[in-house]
């Protein structure tokens, strides 16, 4: 596609649930990331993804967060149990390889009550 | 490990001010460095970015130059437009083989007034 998708775009959940976010990354990028954008805690990187391969997952928070990658394109990032900490903008982003440039999704707004 | 500290702001200019936004970093090995800007009900974008030391990037009248010697990448404008009202990240990317995340500072609010 033209950029990164990510959806969908706002997700409210009741604590406790379980919720599965999407990525489409820009097509013919190898390199995919999840980060977390919060008030209290800036812009964070959760996992990155080389082709289907996750070689650093240094930045998810607990247990409760995992992620898959599928045919080198489409990411899911889930969370079990979710609390309300788990509020946040949940980005997305790819890179063509090399020192290419980084493009980002617009995001998830993740709300748990 | 890696690090960058920015002013938080909030900040307010009036149209045609200089605008300075300060960041500093800490980091193991020789990172790439970055302003990515987020406009209001946008995605975050790359303003632009330094990969050595005494490179100056460039953009939309925006320039940085990477500073090895007081770890710095200190943003600014000569003269701010209302349009470049935003919510600005500093970030560095260690080269750590394909593995380029970035590590931010928590972002600097613009404000600018005509």
């Amino acid at each position: 596609g033209a950029g990164v998708s990510q959806s969908p775009s706002n997700k409210v959940t009741e604590k406790g649930k379980d919720v599965e976010l999407r990525c489409d990354p820009i097509s013919g990028h190898t390199a995919l990331y999840w980060y977390r954008q919060s008030l209290g805690q800036g812009l964070e990187f959760l996992i990155y993804f080389q082709g289907n391969s996750a070689p650093d997952k240094s930045g998810l928070p607990s247990d409760r967060f995992s992620a898959e990658r599928t045919g080198g394109s489409v990411s899911t990032l889930t969370i079990q149990r979710t609390q309300q900490e788990d509020s946040a903008v949940y980005l997305c982003a790819s890179t063509k390889g090399g020192q290419g440039t980084t493009f980002f999704g617009q995001g998830t707004r993740l709300t748990v009550v | 490990g890696n690090s960058v500290t920015q002013m938080e702001g909030p900040v307010t200019l009036s149209e045609e001010a200089f605008l300075t936004i300060n960041c500093t970093y800490t980091a193991t090995g020789y990172p790439s460095l970055f302003w990515y800007v987020q406009y209001p009900g946008e995605g975050l974008q790359l303003l632009l970015k330094a990969t050595k030391a005494d490179d100056k990037g460039s953009n939309k009248g925006f320039e940085a130059t990477y500073r090895k010697e007081t770890t710095s990448f200190h943003l600014e404008k000569g003269s701010v437009q209302v349009s470049d009202s935003a919510v600005y990240f500093c970030a560095l990317s260690d080269l750590g083989g394909s593995n380029y995340k970035l590590t931010f500072g928590k972002g600097t609010l613009l404000t600018v007034n005509p």
